[in-house]
């Protein structure tokens, strides 16, 4: 499976401003999605990356509060806009499978506080 | 709407013995599954996948799917106090490879 490199790792925010978050994959992939996971919640999904084209938002989530960007097949980036204690979560990028199939494969996740 | 329903948990078994981990869906055309760990304050880790009815083992996980019943179990056999982790089932959705993942089921493995 592919290796993905996310940071940061962690960080405190203050509220009313935005943190970029990166995800780098270390070979080439077609979809990159971005998690949301609340505390003591599931995954949801807030949209898939998609190379050359606008992000494919969730509903609930859009782009003027989740811009994204994917310059290439191999790296993203999901900026927390404006932020405010609610979008304390843990952010998660993720890939699929490739070849092998669906599954989706993670990375290390950003733990994300907003104070 | 796709939805993956697990029960929550939490879910406390000795050392040694069987836990048993749920997930029911409501898409009858779903054709692939997932069962994925997440330790505490750790991303999730993909551990078992299956696609056809019946079971399908690895070690000391087993997978079981029942398409009719629209189900889709994780046995681990041995429990062991390093499986004490949130158990997400998850199934793809749509044409873009997207997952929906349940709530999650929290396996306590007590020594």
């Amino acid at each position: 499976s592919a290796v993905i490199s996310q940071k940061p790792s962690r960080d405190i925010c203050q509220r009313g401003t935005s943190l970029t978050i990166q995800c780098q994959v270390d070979s080439q992939v077609t979809m990159m999605f971005w998690y949301r996971q609340q505390p003591g919640q599931s995954l949801t999904l807030i949209a898939t990356a998609n190379q050359g084209s606008e992000a494919t938002y969730e509903s609930g989530f859009v782009i003027d509060k989740f811009p994204i960007s994917r310059p290439n097949l191999t790296f993203s980036t999901l900026t927390v806009s404006n932020m405010s204690p609610e979008d304390s979560s843990i952010y998660l990028c993720s890939v699929d499978g490739g070849d092998r199939g669906l599954e989706a494969f993670f990375g290390q996740g950003t733990r994300l506080t907003v104070v | 709407q796709k939805e993956v329903e697990q029960n929550s948990g939490p879910l406390s078994v000795p050392e040694g013995a069987i836990a048993s981990l749920n997930c029911t869906y409501s898409d009858r055309g779903s054709q692939s599954f997932f069962w994925y760990r997440q330790y505490s304050g750790k991303s999730p880790e993909l551990i078992m996948s299956i696609y056809s009815n019946g079971d399908k083992e690895d070690g000391r996980f087993t997978a079981q799917l029942n398409k009719a019943s629209q189900y889709v179990s994780l046995l681990i056999r041995d429990s062991q106090p390093s499986d004490s982790a949130t158990y997400l089932c998850a199934i793809p959705g749509g044409s873009n490879y997207k997952l929906t993942f349940g709530k999650g089921t929290l396996l306590t493995v007590n020594p």
